[in-house]
């Protein structure tokens, strides 16, 4: 089955404990972009990426670092959590191209809710 | 500043009413828009974007370049189309980065 997979789910942590995030994807896809869901904003992008070793900063991305060493994996990764960093994170992939005229569909995963204590 | 507004965060109508989900953005160059859905205990998935014209599950939106609009619409709704809805814009043309820009999200609550 085609599909994004984002592990953990669920973590709750202190401020400061380095934490990652990992995001793999099925579908052979370049692109590949990480989202935080806080009430009220909608979705945001924190980083993305075009294609292996390639990583670009989105609308938020202090306190985020990413790595794309293989196309499959995005992990997100926060060296120094803190309580601001509390929020549902998406991982999103698609066949979107550089160089592309319009954008594709993105697949996303179910989200990992992180509280930041 | 590129901006996607949805103004209403609970929409609540009964089966069988029209519905009109609202997005308006703001956008200086060429946009693409597109209406994401997730349905309770789904992913976000794709429900139909402005390039393909097309109508998913009876939905249809419009991009209204003067209006810089492209509201949801369904004529009759249904209670299986409660679930949040997601208007989203990104850029088309060369410079198109894969990003989207979301609004903050409406529920649509559909009453028996």
């Amino acid at each position: 089955e085609a599909q994004v997979t984002q592990n953990p789910r669920y973590l709750i942590t202190v401020t400061g404990k380095k934490l990652t995030v990992t995001c793999s994807q099925n579908m052979n896809h370049e692109y590949m972009s990480w989202y935080r869901q806080d009430p009220g904003l909608g979705l945001r992008q924190i980083y993305y990426s075009m294609n292996v070793e390639v990583t670009d900063k989105g609308d938020v991305p202090e306190g985020y670092k990413v790595s794309r060493k293989e196309k499959r994996n995005f992990p997100l990764i926060l060296e120094s959590p803190s309580p601001n960093q509390t929020s549902l994170y998406f991982c999103a992939s698609s066949s979107f191209k550089a160089g592309a005229l319009s954008n594709q569909p993105q697949h996303f995963g179910d989200g990992t809710r992180l509280s930041i204590l | 500043a590129q901006r996607v507004t949805q103004p209403e965060k609970l929409l609540s109508v009964f089966k069988g009413a029209p519905v009109e989900l609202k997005c308006n953005y703001s956008y200086s160059g060429s946009p693409e828009l597109f209406w994401y859905v997730q349905y309770s205990r789904q992913r976000l998935q794709l429900l139909l974007r402005h390039i393909s014209r097309e109508s998913i599950k009876g939905f249809t939106a419009d991009l209204n370049k003067g209006e810089t609009s492209f509201h949801l619409k369904k004529p009759f709704a249904q209670e299986e189309d409660s679930a949040m809805y997601y208007c989203a814009l990104s850029r088309y043309g060369s410079s198109n980065t894969g990003k989207l820009i979301f609004g903050q999200g409406t529920t649509l609550q559909v009453k028996p």
